[in-house]
């Protein structure tokens, strides 16, 4: 079976400071990953994907992250944070199902930005 | 988003009511899914569907039914809410195959009060 722990439920930053958002996975073949963004009483934006491709993976609004193999870990990463990042964040892993696939989320981490 | 629609979008029930969400879609895609959104335990699967009358249970499937009669709608019941039912809903859909590439298209969500 395939899970996610995301390691912090909330992470608070300064403005412009750097933002690290730990994720590991469990997966028993090589697995897609994707991280999914919440802005509050909004739906789900895709923010980026690996998909077995290059293993630093660039996304939207200059967030990025690195599949790591031998640590089972894909964190985000942003060099600067703006306020606008404040949100909830979740790590995704592809899973399969009885009659297809299926995303299977982390619980989520809350990024708190300071001005 | 999009080609996914959800209604309604916000509703309060009375517990032991029989409730219905809808999710319609324009995409013709193949795949339906229901989640509900949970603080601390982020998207959980309820039921899932691979084809018009083609349904699966996920992981938090108890309380919880669904029927999918063409392949625009797939509707999710609550046959007798509880409290424990209070949540937000996300409909999403994909294609099927390309889930491990591009994810899903998730809709706006329905916040769901069960008194």
């Amino acid at each position: 079976a395939q899970s996610v722990t995301q390691l912090d439920s909330h992470v608070s930053v300064s403005e412009g400071t750097p933002v690290l958002l730990r994720c590991n996975y469990s997966s028993s073949y090589s697995p897609s990953l994707f991280w999914y963004v919440q802005h509050p009483n909004k739906g789900l934006q895709l923010l980026l994907k690996y998909t077995s491709a290059a293993t630093l993976v660039k996304g939207i609004n200059g967030f990025e992250a690195e599949f790591k193999k031998s640590e089972t870990s894909f964190h985000l990463t942003k060099p600067s944070a703006h306020m606008s990042d404040a949100a909830e964040y979740f790590c995704v892993v592809s899973g399969l199902m009885e009659y297809g696939n299926k995303l299977v989320f982390g619980a989520g981490t809350i990024l708190r930005v300071k001005s | 988003d999009a080609g996914i629609t959800q209604s309604p979008r916000h509703k309060v029930t009375e517990t032991g009511t029989p409730v219905t969400l809808r999710c319609h879609q324009t995409e013709n895609h193949r795949y339906m899914y229901w989640y509900r959104q949970d603080p601390g335990h982020g998207l959980r699967l309820i039921h899932y569907s691979y084809g018009v009358k083609d349904t699966d249970k996920g992981e938090v499937s108890d309380g919880y039914s669904v029927s999918r009669s063409k392949t625009e709608d797939f509707l999710l019941t609550l046959e007798s809410a509880t409290s424990s039912q209070t949540s937000v809903y996300f409909c999403a859909i994909s294609p099927g195959i390309t889930v491990p590439i591009y994810g899903y298209t998730f809709g706006s969500g329905t916040r769901l009060t069960v008194v």
